[in-house]
């Protein structure tokens, strides 16, 4: 297994045009995460699933941003009509883990997608 | 609101040891990490603590204190490489996890 994939690494486009990031999460996880990251800061919660149910959305994230995991594997952040400050790394991230257990259920983040916004 | 507090910035020696403060305030407490993070590369995870007490791994130990609402990041015997920031995260009594902004740590020479 070659851990977290993301596609495309690096992202320019112009404001008001769609993006959409791939993320190929380690192939036995069964929870997979968005994240928005900007410099200097932690990441920032926008979504996760369970398999291909998608359980949380953070109330943070515009109905512009839209994300499916249709066969429970692999991953899709779509953003539309992109502004300025969607510019951003987006980070996905997979676990092995089950709603509400405790034990560690450590993430693997993968390289991110880098957007930018002109 | 929920809160996660450590250091912008930080500067050691090679060769020496560097402690790395986090404080949170939370609603609830389902257990502490910290994750290491080269500049332009994903987050790594380097420790979890849930109970009280020192975990010790290689050349990083992490401390938890529940009541205090307090962690650090201990590392000995610095390197180069460990020029990095360390985000420390609390998973809360949502299982939800609370980020911090990271503590960039520079090693000098």
């Amino acid at each position: 297994d070659t851990g977290v994939s993301q596609n495309p690494r690096h992202k320019i486009t112009k404001r008001g045009q769609n993006v959409t990031f791939r993320c190929d999460p380690i192939s036995e996880h069964n929870r997979l995460y968005w994240y928005r990251q900007t410099l200097g800061q932690g990441p920032e919660f926008l979504t996760y699933f369970q398999n291909e149910a998608q359980l949380e959305k953070s109330r943070l994230l515009s109905d512009r941003f839209s994300a499916e995991r249709p066969k429970g594997s692999f991953s899709t952040l779509e953003i539309q009509r992109t502004e300025q400050g969607d510019s951003a790394m987006y980070l996905c991230a997979s676990s092995l883990g089950e709603e509400g257990a405790s034990g560690a259920n450590v993430l693997t983040f993968g390289a991110g997608s880098r957007l930018t916004v002109l | 609101g929920q809160n996660i507090d450590q250091p912008t910035e930080m500067t050691a020696t090679e060769g020496a040891i560097v402690q790395i403060n986090c404080t949170y305030q939370t609603s609830g407490f389902n257990g502490l990490f910290w994750y290491q993070q080269h500049a332009g590369e994903a987050p790594t995870f380097l420790s979890y603590n849930v109970l009280d007490g020192l975990e010790e791994k290689g050349r990083f130990s992490s401390f938890l204190s529940r009541s205090k609402g307090y962690s650090y990041l201990l590392l000995k015997e610095l390197q180069m490489k460990d020029s990095a920031s360390y985000l420390c995260a609390v998973r809360d009594g949502n299982y939800q996890l609370i980020w911090g902004a990271g503590t960039k740590l520079i090693i000098k020479p």
